[in-house]
């Protein structure tokens, strides 16, 4: 069984400082790491996702993430954050062998002029 | 192409009526996923269909859920009787390929439930 925690259920933040977002998880097999976005009056959109190899992934609107193996985390980042990026974001683990996504509680990310 | 569909968008019922939720998933997608998020909390799993059989169900509250999903193509869950605790935010999902796990699932905009 997974289980995902993000530590922080609201992040204000001002336009272009930089912001991490963290997530760590548990787990008792193998997994694949995923962050996900919902803008205001859409659905979940995949950010961005670690399968295997580089530790280090990244997103095409600047988000980064990395996964650490033996913290059990997979933070997100961004050095310097947009109005646009006003969201709520939510990190997700799913076992290699299966198909259920498991979710943490989401984090609002509040970019502040 | 178009995304994964859900209908309605909102829904307000009273405790102790009936109501169906409905998702298109993406054309040729086979597996399809129920997500549940209750205000504030976390998404839950509810059930995986892969084309029209029911691959794993254990995320379901109880038999007042029913999810049905015809000729492998879209699917309903059904309430009934609704009680006030089922309110929230059902996400549903659809990915391609059945025999890998990792390809990406797309997310509808979700139905918002509210139960009064």
């Amino acid at each position: 069984a997974q289980s995902v925690t993000q530590l922080d259920s609201q992040v204000p933040v001002f336009e272009e400082a930089p912001v991490e977002l963290r997530c760590n998880y548990s787990s008792s097999v193998s997994v694949y790491l995923f962050w996900y976005v919902q803008y205001p009056n859409q659905g979940l959109q995949l950010l961005l996702k670690y399968l295997s190899g580089s530790t280090l992934v990244e997103s095409i609107n600047g988000f980064e993430a990395e996964f650490n193996k033996s913290q059990t985390s997979f933070h997100l980042r961004k050095p310097s954050v947009h109005i646009s990026d006003t969201a709520e974001y939510f990190c997700a683990v799913k076992g290699t062998g299966g198909f259920k996504t498991i979710f943490g509680a989401g984090t609002r990310l509040f970019v502040k002029a | 192409e178009a995304g994964v569909t859900q209908f309605p968008s909102h829904s307000v019922i009273e405790k102790g009526q009936t109501v169906t939720l409905r998702c298109d998933p993406i054309s040729g997608h086979d597996n399809l996923y129920w997500y549940r998020r209750v205000m504030g909390k976390e998404i839950k799993f509810l059930l995986h269909f892969v084309k029209e059989s029911k691959q794993d169900e254990s995320g379901m509250p109880n038999n007042r859920f029913l999810a049905e999903r015809t000729g492998g193509t879209y699917s309903t869950l059904k309430v009934q009787p609704a009680e006030l605790e089922d309110s929230g935010v059902y996400f549903c999902a659809s990915s391609q390929d059945i025999t890998e796990p990792n390809t990406e699932a797309f997310f509808g905009q979700g139905t918002r439930l509210t139960v009064v």
